[in-house]
Parts: C-alpha cells; structure tokens; sequence
C-alpha cells in the first residue's frame, strides 16, 4: 500500500487521560507531519518533524506533544485529553526536501474523548 | 505564515458538467500547491499539483492553472462523472515551517 501506517484507526478515551497515537512508514522519508481534520476548518497542522529528534510545533500545538526517536515512527501524545481534541487525526510523509513536495497520507485515526 | 482560503465549500454539478474550485493564498514566497481529494471515510489522496514556476497543468480531465500576481490557484474538472463527487482539498507550502496549509475544502456532489 502507501508505506505509511497509523495505529489505532480508532480510539475512544475518557476526558483527562493520556493518549499517543503511532504513525509508522517503511518509506525511509525524512518529513513526517501530524494533522487533524475538523468539519469546516480542512486539515490543521500539529506538529512536524524534519528528522529523527528534530521536530517543532505547528498551527494547533497546544495539549500535543510529539517524538521521533526513529526515522519510521511519529508518535502524537495528548497529554491530557479534553472533548475539543475529539478529532480524525492524520499523519502524512513527504520525500520533499524542504521547498515542497507532495504529502502521502494515513488512513486516519477517529479519536473520541467522553 | 500560509493561509490558504477556498470556495465554494459545497459545489453540485451534473454529470458531464465543468466543476471550478477556487484558493487563494497569501504567502508571496510558496512555490508548491498540490490539490488533494478525499473519498468519504478515506484518507486524502494527491490527484494534481503545481509549482510556481508554471501557469498550468493538466492531466486527462482535471487542470490546475495558478496566478501568482493574484496569488490565486483554481481546480478545473471537465466532464464530471459521480466516482467525482467527494471532499477537494487545496494547499499551498508554507516557506517557514516547510509544511503543507491547506483549504478548508469542498464537497463536490456529482448528480447522475
């Protein structure tokens, strides 16, 4: 398939609790982005990551945190999860090498918080 | 950094009718604007993309053409058929953070 997989493709979780989300990709890709897609507002940005350690925050940062130990895994935490952060949440990887290039996409995850 | 507007949100056509989405963009140094579509319970998927260097581009029914004066891109689909309809999402590169914003999106609905 795309090379890029995301674990759990769904997850309901309880206001308060923590939460990591995984993106995995078998394309050795240097980018690797997380968004999340709200009705109305497209595809926010996250956070990203340029490499393994080096990433920086993105548009909606705030109660997420991320790590990338390894070049084929992303990790998304919520640190403390709240209903607004109830969300389908992509991950997606780009070959680019910084002056833009097309994105390869998960399959998503359906993240609920009750 | 980007910010990316399109419109319609919501756009019915019927089929072999011409389909226009619209973007503006207000990052004067983005050179890339890649258009995605997205099938109901799926993940987006790239079906055109345009650099800046170029006016437009064109593969089998759907175009791309971008006006960097105006700072505006519009997605062109000829001869709709209904595997059309679905979420269209555009996105232009922001030079900062070296990462894609998108449009808001638009439902295209494709009537038999």
């Amino acid at each position: 398939d795309a090379g890029i997989t995301q674990s759990p493709r769904h997850k309901v979780t309880e206001t308060g609790t923590p939460v990591t989300l995984r993106c995995h990709q078998t394309e050795n890709h240097r980018y690797m982005y997380w968004y999340r897609q709200d009705p109305g507002h497209g595809l926010r940005l996250i956070h990203y990551s340029y490499g393994v350690k080096d990433t920086d925050k993105g548009e909606v940062s705030d109660g997420y945190s991320v790590s990338r130990s390894k070049t084929e895994d992303f990790l998304l935490t919520l640190e403390s999860a709240t209903s607004s952060q109830t969300s389908v949440y992509f991950c997606a990887i780009s070959e680019g090498t910084g002056v833009g290039g097309g994105y390869t996409f998960g399959s998503g995850t359906r993240l609920t918080v009750v | 950094g980007e910010n990316v507007e399109q419109h319609p949100s919501t756009l019915s056509v019927q089929e072999g009718d011409s389909a226009v989405i619209k973007c503006t963009y207000s990052d004067s140094a983005s050179n890339y604007f890649p258009w995605y579509k997205q099938e109901l319970g799926k993940r987006p998927q790239l079906i055109i993309d345009i650099r800046s260097n170029v006016g437009e581009k064109k593969d089998q029914r759907i175009a791309v053409t971008l006006n960097k004066t105006a700072k505006h891109f519009s997605l062109h689909i000829t001869e709709t058929q209904p595997e059309d309809s679905a979420v269209y999402f555009c996105a232009g590169w922001d030079t900062g953070r070296r990462a894609l914003t998108f449009g808001s999106g638009t439902r295209l609905q494709v009537q038999p």
